[in-house]
């Protein structure tokens, strides 16, 4: 079974702070995505990568950077949070770019910022 | 970027309940997704679509890819306390290469 793990389930961090949140998929998949998920919004995606040191930016961007130093690992990095980004992060990673199959989601992290 | 508009966005039924959820959107996709996702947890794939027109089952579920290649909907049939959840449709682009998602469904099931 393909897993993906995020490192926090929750986070509470203060304005100002910067914040990192980590993702790691085992089973080699080339793509992987940061999405964020707001009551009555869906999932709305802020970073994706295609490949190592591969990044690009999706729908919301601002306020967001990734590092994706690795295959298996990509990182959401919050340089300054802010209150407006309190919210539940997803990440999610498929094996191909062009793909008709389903991205694989890992079980999230609930940030709170203060 | 392109928003699917998913309704309803919460439904609260009895158990045994036929439930049905539609999305729609101003572009085409190639492929509908629906999702379910459990209190506390990540999206798991449900069902696929990959045609229009196309209507597949999977248990208790039926989802259809819409004639016109905008719409899809999902029905859950004879609904029990474990479907609750919010549920997600999700289009795949032309490029096939990243997935637009509704704002989902919040389902609540009455025992």
């Amino acid at each position: 079974d393909v897993k993906v793990t995020q490192s926090s389930r929750y986070l509470v961090k203060r304005t100002g702070e910067k914040v990192f949140l980590e993702c790691v998929q085992d089973m080699d998949h080339e793509n992987m995505f940061w999405y964020r998920q707001d009551p009555g919004l869906g999932l709305r995606l802020i970073y994706f990568s295609y490949d190592v040191k591969m990044k690009e930016k999706g729908d919301i961007p601002e306020g967001y950077s990734v590092s994706r130093e690795k295959k298996e690992r990509f990182s959401l990095i919050l340089e300054s949070a802010s209150t407006n980004q309190t919210s539940m992060y997803l990440c999610a990673s498929i094996k191909t770019r062009v793909y008709q199959e389903t991205q694989y989601f890992g079980p999230g992290t609930r940030l709170l910022v203060l | 970027g392109q928003q699917l508009n998913q309704s309803p966005q919460s439904m609260f039924i009895q158990e045994g309940e036929d439930v049905s959820m539609n999305c729609t959107s101003s572009s085409i996709f190639n492929t509908w997704l629906w999702y379910k996702q459990d209190p506390g947890e990540g999206p798991v794939l449900l069902i696929a679509l990959y045609k229009a027109g196309e209507l597949t089952s999977n248990g208790r579920l039926t989802a259809q890819f819409g004639i016109t290649r905008k719409d899809s909907f999902l029905n859950i049939s004879a609904s029990i306390p474990s479907d609750v959840g919010i549920y997600f449709c999700a289009g795949l682009n032309n490029a096939g290469n990243m997935l637009t998602f509704g704002g989902g469904t919040r389902l609540m099931v009455k025992p």
